[in-house]
């Protein structure tokens, strides 16, 4: 059975910081992985997508890893500002579509 | 790629009524998702809803609770019956993102049953 664990479950940074959050998968056998924000109370932001044959995608500030054989994935925020602050979700595909999504890290820059 | 429009955004419902969610995609999509998020837990799938079939739910959910209709490639809702307190949470709808691949979310309904 496919579990995700995202490490730390919480993170408080001051301004300007290089955050890592980390995000763990037990069964190599994905379609792709994907990590999205959640602001307090509402949907989900997609952030970036990594394909299963990826090493890395890169948006701005963030950049995205992915270590399929050791079921790993880093999401690596430059430059942090209040406004990333949120909750973000790793989620990996499975076969039929089915998303299996981690617990989230829930990050607070403060100014 | 696909947008949601899902609504409501929230609402405060009596025990024993129903509440159905509506989503809107900007674009055909063939599968549809339905997820639940309890408070302080991530996402749980309810069921996957395709068009023109009955929607497949996953272990713990049955179609009595929370009925689904997909009566075309843009658009499904979400019924939850019989509400309890227990069903406070947010109801998120999400579709393939098409070519780029992913998927994508609605805004959410945060429900609250009093």
């Amino acid at each position: 059975k496919q579990e995700v664990t995202q490490i730390p479950a919480a993170l408080s940074v001051p301004e300007g910081e290089n955050l890592v959050l980390n995000c763990s998968f037990t069964d190599s056998a994905i379609y792709n992985l994907q990590w999205f924000r959640q602001d307090p109370g509402k949907g989900l932001t997609s952030l970036l997508l990594i394909q299963s044959s990826q090493r890395e995608q890169t948006s701005g500030r963030l950049n995205a890893s992915l270590d399929k054989s050791s079921g790993r994935s880093t999401l690596y925020i430059a430059a942090s500002q209040p406004g990333d602050s949120a909750t973000y979700l790793c989620a990996v595909t499975l076969g039929y579509n089915k998303l299996i999504f981690g617990a989230g890290t829930r990050l607070a820059v403060h100014p | 790629s696909a947008v949601i429009s899902q609504k409501p955004s929230r609402d405060i419902c009596q025990r024993g009524t129903s509440l159905t969610i509506q989503c809107q995609v900007d674009s055909q999509v063939t599968m549809m998702f339905w997820y639940r998020q309890q408070p302080g837990q991530s996402l749980t799938l309810i069921a996957t809803a395709n068009q023109g079939s009955e929607a497949t739910y996953e272990s713990g959910f049955v179609i009595d609770k929370f009925p689904i209709s997909r009566p075309n490639l843009t658009f499904s809702t979400l019924t939850v019956s019989n509400m309890s307190p227990e069903d406070s949470s947010i109801y998120l709808c999400s579709a393939e993102r098409g070519g780029r691949g992913g998927y994508t979310f609605g805004s959410g309904t945060r429900l609250t049953v009093v």
